[in-house]
């Protein structure tokens, strides 16, 4: 069965810090992955979306994510993070079906000024 | 400009009441979809619709109902079935495409937050 994990619950960082949010997948062909942000209160965002191609996907807001076959990961990464970006952060899989988005338990991330 | 207004922002049910949770898009969408939220939990989907009169249930559909008569409008009720309700509902609506799905990605609402008073 579809599913994703992330194996982070809470992660905290200084302002100016690199990011690294992961992603675990469990697929057995090639999937759609997603990374979604939530601030406060509000609905998801879309921040980027992988469906062939270039391993390495450029998002909004400075994101960028890989997928890793191998790892079965498409881990979300930020070389420097703002106290803006402090929000829950999902990530989502789809399958090439007339179907529906499988969601992560979601990662939140807390900013040190 | 285009999106999905959800309304209202905050509800409060009594007891043995049915509630109706109103989702509309105008982003001329096929499908759109319906997602519980709870803290530590993620998402969890109801229901959603790929086509005008035609939903499908999602994980945790009962206690809840849907209707999709039009293609902008989504509304889900909360009835007096669904024992703990309490919880922040979130609409979604995606582009569809044959071999692709939804897999353009979900725009998504503000959300409703429920509490049972």
């Amino acid at each position: 069965a579809q599913s994703v994990t992330q194996p982070d619950i809470h992660i905290t960082v200084s302002e100016g810090a690199s990011l690294e949010l992961r992603c675990n997948y469990s697929y057995g062909a090639t999937p759609y992955l997603f990374w979604y942000v939530q601030s406060p209160g509000q609905g998801l965002q879309l921040l980027l979306k992988y469906f062939s191609g270039d391993t390495l996907v450029q998002g909004i807001k400075g994101f960028e994510a890989e997928f890793k076959r191998s790892q079965s990961s498409f881990n979300l990464r930020k070389p420097s993070v703002h106290w803006s970006d402090a929000a829950e952060y999902f990530c989502a899989v789809g399958r090439t079906s007339y179907d529906k988005v499988i969601f992560g338990p979601g990662t939140s991330l807390s900013v040190i000024p | 400009d285009g999106g999905i207004t959800q309304s209202p922002k905050y509800l409060f049910r009594k007891e043995g009441q049915n509630v109706t949770l109103s989702c509309e898009q105008n982003l001329n969408h096929d499908a759109m979809y319906w997602y519980r939220q709870d803290p530590g939990q993620g998402l969890r989907l109801i229901y959603y619709s790929q086509i005008v009169n035609d939903f499908q249930k999602g994980d945790i559909a009962e206690g809840y109902s849907v209707s999709r008569e039009k293609k902008e409008s989504f509304p889900l009720t909360v009835t007096s079935a669904q024992k703990n309700p309490t919880a922040f509902y979130l609409c979604a609506s995606s582009p569809t495409e044959v071999g692709r799905g939804p897999n353009y990605g979900y725009t998504f609402g503000s959300g409703t937050r429920l509490t049972v008073v």
